[in-house]
């Protein structure tokens, strides 16, 4: 069963352009999402997450925006760049999980120059 | 800091073997989780480790094991290899146990044939 779905699979972007991810939970235990970059033949490195506690969060060009009774949350990335080409995740982690992530299936975004 | 490493990056065993892969986590991090990512299945948890004790595992068989060292490197093990089992096995490190950020290493890649 998959617990975090992510859309859309794919995604082109023109340079500067605004590229929006989604995702949704269903376990209502989950209260840490974080969102990785993955670059080919590179392991996933940490973006920025959030918490339920505040509806948005934003670092630089990433802003994650959160609603807690919708179980959503998504990423932002302002004036995409042709470097931030890349696959993204979002996961999520619940209560008494220790650091197990529950990861969306992923989005593969290309920015075009 | 070095980062997370992992070995070896590239491994090709035969169906019916077993193999062993390596995590040498960041310096002072204590927790290690593995996690299997395939095209097909995404990312999925394997087992975490913090303190030597195994603390969470996904929802594989029992052919996926694995251990931490007292130094916090860890190993996994996949005996009776399957086809299946191919796939890109990454380590992620951190400083304790739930709620903290991730590290993840390049991976190691397996290929059964």
């Amino acid at each position: 069963q998959q617990q975090v779905k992510q859309s859309p699979q794919s995604l082109i972007v023109q340079k500067g352009g605004i590229s929006i991810i989604n995702c949704a939970y269903e376990n209502t235990a989950f209260d840490y999402f974080p969102w990785y970059q993955q670059f080919p033949g590179k392991g996933p490195a940490l973006l920025i997450a959030i918490r339920p506690d505040v509806s948005e969060k934003k670092e630089g060009r990433f802003t994650i925006s959160f609603n807690k009774s919708a179980k959503q949350f998504s990423l932002h990335i302002m004036d995409s760049q042709p470097g931030d080409s890349a696959t993204y995740f979002c996961a999520a982690s619940g209560n008494n999980a220790g650091n197990m992530l529950t990861f969306g299936g992923g989005t593969r975004l290309m920015v075009k120059p | 800091k070095a980062g997370v490493t992992q070995t070896p990056r590239y491994l090709i065993k035969t169906r019916g073997q077993q193999v062993t892969l390596s995590c040498s986590p960041i310096s002072g991090h204590r927790s290690v989780s593995w996690y299997q990512q395939t095209p097909g299945q995404g990312l999925q948890f394997l087992f975490e480790y913090f303190s030597e004790t195994q603390r969470n595992k996904g929802n594989f068989p029992g052919r996926f094991s694995g251990r931490q060292f007292s130094n916090s490197r860890s190993e996994m093990n996949v005996s009776t290899l399957e086809l299946g089992d191919s796939a890109l096995y990454l380590c992620a490190s951190s400083t304790g146990w739930g709620y903290n950020e991730q590290f993840f290493g390049p991976g190691t890649r397996l290929t059964v044939l």
